[in-house]
């Protein structure tokens, strides 16, 4: 079965870090594009950062340059998101996704994990 | 770069038939045929429901169609049924060194 599990998520104070991880399972993890996407409580969805499937390239929203790092480990079949300075706004359920060859979508998600940061 | 524009809720009666429009910029919708569409039940992870603007997954309803035309795109959802009810975010690529996806702000759609 094609899986992908977050973890690492949690409360966290303002200014605080945290890494987040996300396992993959059931498909070739290293020929893949990955992608973090967030969803602060109540509001819709928000690309973060994506990754190709060497590690070469690396993209990122605005909101989060120089604050967050993406990263894979093919080898342990793993997503991370490094998130250091967090502040309030980034509060969110994280979820990792699959990008699809050639731009189709992101057809495989994880669960998500909630991130709070909050004093 | 702005979130695409979507209207914030639509709905219908079961059996009939609702559009939700997904407008962007030159940028990203009007420049690429790399739109998807998400469905998103309270509390679950969203499901990719189309591609490349118009076409389906494997095991997605027929009942569900996208089109594009300039800036925007647009989901179509025929027949509706209870189960339809849910969010609905399009996004699509944008292709700049800074931003590779954008999402639509979302749509509730409610099946009356």
């Amino acid at each position: 079965e094609v899986q992908l599990v977050e973890s690492g998520g949690g409360l966290v104070q303002p200014g605080g870090s945290l890494r987040l991880s996300c396992a993959a399972s059931g498909f070739t993890f290293s020929s893949y594009w990955m992608s973090w996407v967030r969803q602060a409580p109540g509001k819709g969805l928000e690309w973060v950062a994506n990754i190709k499937q060497d590690g070469s390239e690396k993209y990122y929203v605005d909101s989060v340059k120089g604050r967050f790092t993406i990263s894979r480990d093919n080898a342990k079949n793993s997503l991370y998101l490094q998130m250091n300075s967090l502040r309030a706004e980034d509060t969110a359920v994280y979820y990792c996704a699959r990008e699809a060859p050639f731009g189709d979508g992101m057809d495989v998600w994880g669960q998500g994990t909630t991130v709070t940061v909050s004093s | 770069q702005s979130a695409l524009t979507q209207p914030a809720s639509v709905s219908g009666s079961p059996g009939q038939s609702i559009t939700i429009s997904c407008t962007g910029t030159s940028s990203d919708v009007g420049s690429y045929n790399l739109v998807s569409w998400y469905q998103q039940h309270p509390g679950k992870a969203p499901k990719l429901m189309i591609y490349e603007v118009s076409k389906r997954p494997s095991g997605v309803s027929n009942r569900f169609s996208g089109s594009k035309s300039g800036n925007t795109a647009s989901l179509t959802i025929s027949g509706l049924q209870a189960e339809d009810e849910a969010d609905y975010y399009c996004c699509s690529y944008a292709g700049s060194s800074t931003l590779n996806w954008v999402f639509g702000g979302g749509t509730k759609l409610t099946v009356l």
